[in-house]
């Protein structure tokens, strides 16, 4: 089945500084590349996502990259203020499956003011 | 705005006992999923359904089964609950036009003593 691994799991940044966290996925046929960012005690949301027909989208302070070669993509948070602090989820879907989807672990994300 | 609601947010119960965790959403969706959230390990999907009455597994449905008998209701049943069973559970919903962004419930957790 397919294998989403994220790295790093921590990361702490200062205020207005870039965070990059990054995802490798096993399925060449995983389409799909969702983001989900989940605030503590809250649910997760999705931040951004984007699809294999396009290499890069950006939605103001943050933007994901994807390389469908090298199968892995990455979110990049420009700016960083103490409101991005929270734990970033990665996922790729399945392949064959419109519905399903494989998460990473998670990376906490801090940032200093 | 979607809305996805779970019954309860804490729960406790003792070993042995049939759990029966609630998930409702409002927004017609076609899919709903079941996960459960351990630190350090992310969302890891229990069992998901297309439409009503239908269902497959995801990638960690032992002691775990589900029911779907209305469209904007998934319940996810622990027949017999164990200690190894204490997690969040996260329900989510998605429209079913494809892959497509997962709307998730704000969790219940649960707690087998």
């Amino acid at each position: 089945g397919e294998n989403v691994e994220q790295h790093p799991s921590t990361l702490s940044v200062q205020e207005g500084d870039s965070a990059v966290i990054k995802c490798t996925y096993s399925d060449s046929a995983s389409n799909y590349f969702p983001w989900y960012k989940q605030e503590l005690g809250k649910r997760p949301q999705l931040i951004i996502d984007i699809r294999s027909n396009v290499g890069e989208k950006k939605d103001q302070r943050i933007a994901v990259t994807l390389n469908k070669t090298a199968k892995h993509f990455s979110l990049h948070i420009t700016e960083t203020q103490p409101e991005d602090s929270a734990v970033y989820f990665c996922a790729a879907s399945i392949g064959g499956s419109n519905y399903k989807l494989t998460f990473g672990k998670g990376t906490l994300l801090t940032v200093n003011p | 705005d979607v809305k996805v609601t779970q019954s309860s947010r804490y729960l406790v119960k003792r070993t042995g006992e049939k759990v029966f965790l609630e998930c409702v959403q409002d927004m017609d969706h076609e899919n709903m999923f079941w996960y459960r959230q351990d630190p350090g390990l992310g969302l890891r999907l229990i069992y998901f359904s297309y439409d009503v009455k239908m269902k497959e597994k995801g990638d960690i449905p032992e002691g775990y089964s589900v029911s779907r008998e209305k469209k904007e209701r998934f319940s996810l049943i622990l027949e017999s609950a164990s200690t190894n069973q204490t997690s969040m559970y996260l329900c989510a919903s998605s429209a079913g036009t494809g892959i497509d962004e997962q709307y998730f419930g704000p969790g219940t957790r649960l707690t087998v003593t």
